[in-house]
């Protein structure tokens, strides 16, 4: 089936720096990728909606200076936490559509401490 | 789209069949219903989707009522390794937008 990866699949920061997170598809192109977050103990959460070749759309509520995305290509769109904070330390996800079957798939996450 | 209710938890023994209900009453004619599951620490995994009919894959079988306001995801031979958090989402056919919306899901414990 079609594979979404993430790199890496777990970092940890010192407060006040960015990290950057790479969400990639493997062997389907994704003109959109999505971005969730998912805290402890909880649901997944959508962050944004990633475009290739144009801005991004966020949710409500969601920072677009501190969670940059960049859809550059067909396969890979990155998000970058910047100057995280201890808040910000959470298991971040992406998905992206593979047609067929145009349904989400998602990576396989990675895990931001921010200490 | 439609929201979904499910259990919190479900207990299964390994070897019989795991049975997911899912209601989504407010459904509306173009909507699909989408079981996804997440084991600890990993992304979701998809298992299975549908609109009117029944649909079974190698993973589960899904069982949509004829009024389409609930549904039941059934694993056929629970093994240890479906342990996870099962997840039940309804979304529009129509839309191009592929945002899956999450609720809590049913945390489904699989015992020998």
């Amino acid at each position: 089936g079609a594979v979404v990866s993430q790199h890496p699949s777990r970092v940890i920061c010192k407060s006040g720096t960015s990290v950057k997170i790479e969400c990639r598809s493997l062997d389907f192109q994704a003109t959109t990728m999505f971005w969730y977050r998912q805290f402890p103990k909880q649901s997944l959460m959508l962050m944004a909606t990633s475009n290739e070749g144009s801005k991004a759309t966020y949710e409500q509520g969601v920072e677009k200076d501190k969670f940059l995305i960049n859809h550059a290509s067909l396969t890979l769109s990155t998000l970058t936490v910047t100057s995280a904070h201890p808040e910000d330390s959470s298991f971040y996800i992406c998905s992206a559509i593979p047609t067929p079957p145009q349904v989400p798939y998602f990576g396989p996450g990675t895990r931001l401490t921010v200490t | 789209d439609a929201k979904t209710t499910q259990p919190p938890s479900m207990d299964c023994a390994e070897g019989r069949a795991a049975n997911l209900p899912c209601n989504h009453s407010t459904i509306s004619g173009n909507e699909y219903v989408y079981w996804y599951r997440q084991i600890h620490s990993q992304g979701p995994q998809y298992i299975i989707h549908g609109l009117k009919n029944n649909e079974t894959n190698e993973m589960a079988s899904l069982i949509i009522t004829e009024d389409r306001k609930s549904s039941t995801l059934i694993l056929p031979h629970a093994t240890l390794r479906d342990t996870a958090v099962y997840y039940c989402i309804v979304r529009s056919s129509r839309s191009n937008d592929y945002k899956l919306s999450f609720g809590a899901g049913t945390t489904v414990t699989v015992r020998a």
